[in-house]
């Protein structure tokens, strides 16, 4: 089971946002993030807990292992509103968080 | 680039069927591993089912099990979720997506196809 917090977070533009995940269980490093937008893909935004994925903003980026991880926005923009969800694949069924809505003031 | 498109969605009646389609272009269909996404009007995203690059082995959620099968054609690029036995908490926005491994994560996404099971 993974728990994000907070569920939801009204930020000002160049604000830092920090989005936590906690794991049940020990999960290494199987953690990726996505960014779910209403009417598009979603997007991968980091991989294995740290890696940042192809040609995503340098603002992002993603720390932890174990169980416990982070989320971080540096300087928020306007077109980064929207959900953020946490997935783990240590197990045979991925799991997801049940997402961090972000509005952006 | 890579594309993912779903095709498919649509009102069933609760005890249904449905057939999902995802069109993949822009990378080599049959060296990944594909993946079904759930996405619940409560915005819960849920794995659904994954299937190996040559479609010998796949994985389908507990909540689905005996009623959804993955499958792929690789000759046509093409991934499907044969949906039966619909429920009303089958309600989702169903996304495919592209993973190199099951471990890892989803690369792309498509932006989905709405199945609505009501009465």
């Amino acid at each position: 089971v993974l728990t994000q917090s907070p569920d939801f977070q009204s930020v000002t533009p160049k604000e830092k946002v920090t989005i936590t995940c906690r794991a049940s269980q020990n999960i290494d490093t199987y953690l990726h993030w996505y960014q779910l937008k209403p009417d598009q893909s979603p997007k991968l935004l980091i991989k294995y807990a740290s890696q940042s994925f192809s040609g995503v903003p340098s603002r992002f980026s993603g720390s932890g292992s174990g169980t416990d991880f982070a989320l971080t926005i540096n300087g928020l923009e306007a077109e980064d509103a929207a959900t953020y969800y946490c997935h783990q694949t240590r197990g045979l069924q991925g799991a997801f968080g049940q997402g961090t809505k972000v509005e952006v003031k | 680039q890579v594309q993912l498109v779903e095709s498919g969605g649509g009102l069933v009646k609760p005890g249904g069927s449905l057939r999902l389609s995802c069109a993949a272009s822009g990378f080599s269909f049959n060296d990944y591993y594909m993946t079904w996404i759930r996405q619940s009007p409560g915005k819960e995203v849920e794995w659904v089912s994954n299937i190996s690059p040559g479609g010998g082995v796949m994985n389908h959620a507990d909540s689905v099990k005996g009623r959804f099968t993955i499958s792929r054609d690789n000759a046509k690029n093409s991934l499907y979720l044969e949906m039966n036995s619909l429920r009303v908490e089958d309600t989702a926005l169903y996304h495919c997506a592209r993973q190199w491994l099951p471990s890892g994560p989803l690369e792309y996404w498509g932006q989905g196809t709405l199945v609505t099971v009501s009465s």
